[in-house]
């Protein structure tokens, strides 16, 4: 079984600039959710995907914008890039909505400068 | 609007001992609580999941209890070793699909 995998697995940018991050959910999970880790806090859900439709959406702006793939993998997408979205940016795919474990990727470290 | 609050925000600790870490929640409709383990710039690998209708959780030496009227959950580490080294950080998934974290305890556990 395939865990939850993630690219880049660092990224710099320059402010202004857009980026994009990848991940690969575990084998059979329909699920992905992404989420935004600044240094020292815990991550905030930016949005999910359900079989390929954005399924809820936390406080972010919409220049963060997202992809899921017939195979469920997904993107994430930010459009001109800000110094406050330097960040580990976190995937997780479950089985199913509300379901009960998310297993989480290694995270992608994006750095804007 | 969901807060969790973990404390304290830091631990320190000989080998052996045991410990408690505390999280703390704002909004009680919660589908249930789960405790992660975050190595640094790793990804998050899940230790416990608790339902809202239940009042706790083991695996090996780790216990994790639930009171959703009082907003509160505790992870009981017992006899400490090195490698739990880490921050440990507890989320609370509501009655729609985001998952609200707290900004996690950072344990160190001294040889």
């Amino acid at each position: 079984e395939t865990g939850v995998t993630q690219s880049p697995t660092h990224l710099i940018k320059t402010r202004g600039q857009q980026v994009t991050l990848r991940c690969s959910s575990q084998s059979g999970h329909n699920t992905v959710s992404w989420y935004q880790q600044a240094l020292g806090q815990g991550p905030q859900f930016i949005f999910q995907y359900y079989r390929e439709e954005e399924n809820g959406r936390g406080n972010f702006p919409p220049r963060f914008s997202g992809l899921q793939f017939p195979n469920y993998s997904s993107e994430l997408n930010v459009n001109a890039l800000e110094l406050d979205d330097s960040a580990l940016y976190l995937c997780a795919s479950s089985s199913g909505l509300r379901t009960d474990t998310q297993y989480f990727g290694p995270g992608t470290r994006l750095t804007v400068l | 609007k969901q807060e969790v609050t973990q404390i304290p925000a830091a631990l320190s600790v000989p080998e052996g001992e045991n410990l408690v870490l505390n999280c703390s929640f704002t909004d009680s409709a919660i589908y249930n609580l789960q405790w992660f383990r975050q190595d640094p710039g790793k990804g998050l690998t899940s230790l416990l999941l608790i339902q809202s209708s239940q009042r706790e959780q083991t695996s090996g030496r780790l216990n994790a209890s639930l009171d959703k009227s009082s907003g509160r959950s505790t992870l009981y580490i017992a006899a400490s070793q090195p490698g739990d080294s880490a921050t440990y950080l507890c989320a609370v998934q509501r009655n729609n699909n985001d998952m609200r974290f707290g900004a996690g305890t950072r344990l160190t556990v001294k040889p």
